[in-house]
């Protein structure tokens, strides 16, 4: 079982602070490292599919960064609102086996 | 488009039944993996199908769980002989080609009395 780590595991900002949180995923064997938003009572939404060692995506408000030689990837809000209140989850495919291993998330809440 | 549809949503069932878990993944879709939600607990893999093959059931117990994916119809979770530990939240997600982004459907919520 491979082990995938997120921080922190939940967070309060207010509307209009930017903030960022990190996922932790091993280094060796990588293939691709995904982003989800998940949003209470509804399905989880790909942000993200990042591959590449230094790849920076983009949407919108929301960014991420990948180091895969240390395996971390952050992802960011900048200007955070209301509606970005959601679970974020991180989830590592190794170039071995078929699976996806996620974190358990980081929980946002963006205060009025 | 409709996207992955799961069903039932909420499934209650006592000890010693059968559930059956079905999700139909999104047009074009013949990837389909299955994913266990247990309370405080992260999104935990179970099986992984194409169309008409089990290509990896390493996160699913040996016992009482099964999963097909048929050339026909929806993918099903099957779980004989619930027990209360069966209790969970589960997901079924799809993908036009492995390893890309999961389209996930909206989960089925098995509850074990």
């Amino acid at each position: 079982i491979l082990n995938v780590e997120q921080s922190p595991q939940s967070l309060h900002v207010q509307e209009g602070d930017s903030t960022n949180f990190t996922c932790s995923f091993p280094s060796s064997n990588f293939y691709a490292l995904h982003w989800y938003r998940w949003e209470t009572a509804k399905s989880p939404e790909a942000l993200f599919v990042m591959t590449l060692n230094g790849d920076e995506k983009k949407k919108g408000r929301i960014s991420a960064t990948l180091n895969t030689k240390e395996g971390y990837s952050y992802l960011y809000i900048k200007g955070s609102q209301p509606e970005d209140s959601a679970t974020y989850l991180c989830a590592f495919s190794p170039n071995t086996g078929n699976q996806f291993y996620f974190g358990t998330g980081t929980s946002l809440t963006v205060i009025p | 488009n409709a996207g992955v549809m799961q069903n039932p949503r909420h499934l209650v069932r006592r000890r010693g039944q059968e559930a059956r878990l079905r999700c139909s993944p999104m047009k074009g879709h013949s990837h389909v993996y299955w994913y266990r939600q247990l309370p405080e607990e992260g999104l935990k893999f179970m099986v992984y199908l194409q169309k008409e093959n089990i290509i990896d059931e390493s996160g699913m117990p040996k016992e009482r769980f099964s999963a097909e994916f048929p050339k026909e119809g929806p993918s099903i979770l099957r779980i004989q002989q619930v027990v209360r530990g069966d209790s969970a939240a589960y997901f079924c997600a799809s993908s036009p080609r492995h390893n890309e982004k999961l389209f996930f459907g909206s989960g089925t919520q098995l509850s074990v009395l």
